[in-house]
């Protein structure tokens, strides 16, 4: 079981947002964050807890290991306000998410 | 341009069934795991079920026996055939790619279930 905190942050543009994702089990490195806008899919933002996937700005930071990560977004742009999840790695099928983190302008 | 475009969703009755198809392009598919993914209206990521590139099947318990996951790597096409489907089977579908996570989604095909 994926856990994410909080289920809803209210933060303004320019303004750091931190999103934690908490496991029942250890995960080593091998967790996903993915952002999904109104209307789209979702997005793989980071995997392996802190890689940046291809084309992810660089405000966008992954840390953690085992039981407990955190997304962390530097500075809010406008475009990043979206709901995000994260996802377990560390064994195929991927299966679970958390159940979404929505970020909302203030 | 790496790409999946799903089709084959619709409106039906309960108890009916559906064939939903992803097509892949711009890299070799049949390289790769597959997943197909859910979204109820309103609600988060719900995993489906994921197939291997050996032919290695897994699905969620929700839809354990009456959803069938496959490919042709022939056809560069994952298929998801959904049986005796239920109200709480509606949803956007997206199939994904599978790497060291879901890297690669479509735009997602709506199911819906009603009478």
């Amino acid at each position: 079981v994926l856990t994410q905190s909080p289920a809803t942050l209210s933060l303004s543009p320019g303004e750091r947002a931190n999103v934690s994702c908490r496991a029942s089990h250890s995960l080593g490195i091998y967790l996903a964050w993915y952002q999904q806008k109104p209307g789209q899919a979702p997005r793989l933002l980071i995997y392996d807890a802190s890689n940046r996937a291809t084309g992810i700005p660089a405000r966008f930071s992954g840390s953690g290991s085992g039981t407990d990560f955190t997304l962390t977004i530097s500075s809010l742009e406008p475009e990043d306000f979206a709901v995000y999840y994260c996802q377990q790695c560390n064994s195929w099928p991927r299966g679970t998410f958390g159940q979404g983190t929505k970020l909302e302008i203030k | 341009e790496v790409q999946l475009v799903e089709s084959g969703g619709g409106l039906v009755k309960p108890g009916e069934s559906l064939r939903l198809s992803c097509i892949g392009s711009g890299f070799t598919f049949l390289d790769y795991s597959m997943n197909w993914v859910r979204q109820a209206p309103g609600k988060g990521l719900e995993w489906v079920s994921s197939i291997s590139g050996s032919d290695v099947k897994f699905y969620a318990d929700s839809v354990q026996g009456r959803f069938t996951i496959s490919r042709d790597n022939a056809k560069n096409s994952l298929y998801l055939q959904m049986n005796n489907l239920r109200a709480e089977d509606t949803a956007i579908y997206y199939c994904a790619r599978d790497t060291n996570a879901l890297d690669v989604w479509g735009q997602g095909t709506t199911v819906t279930i009603s009478s």
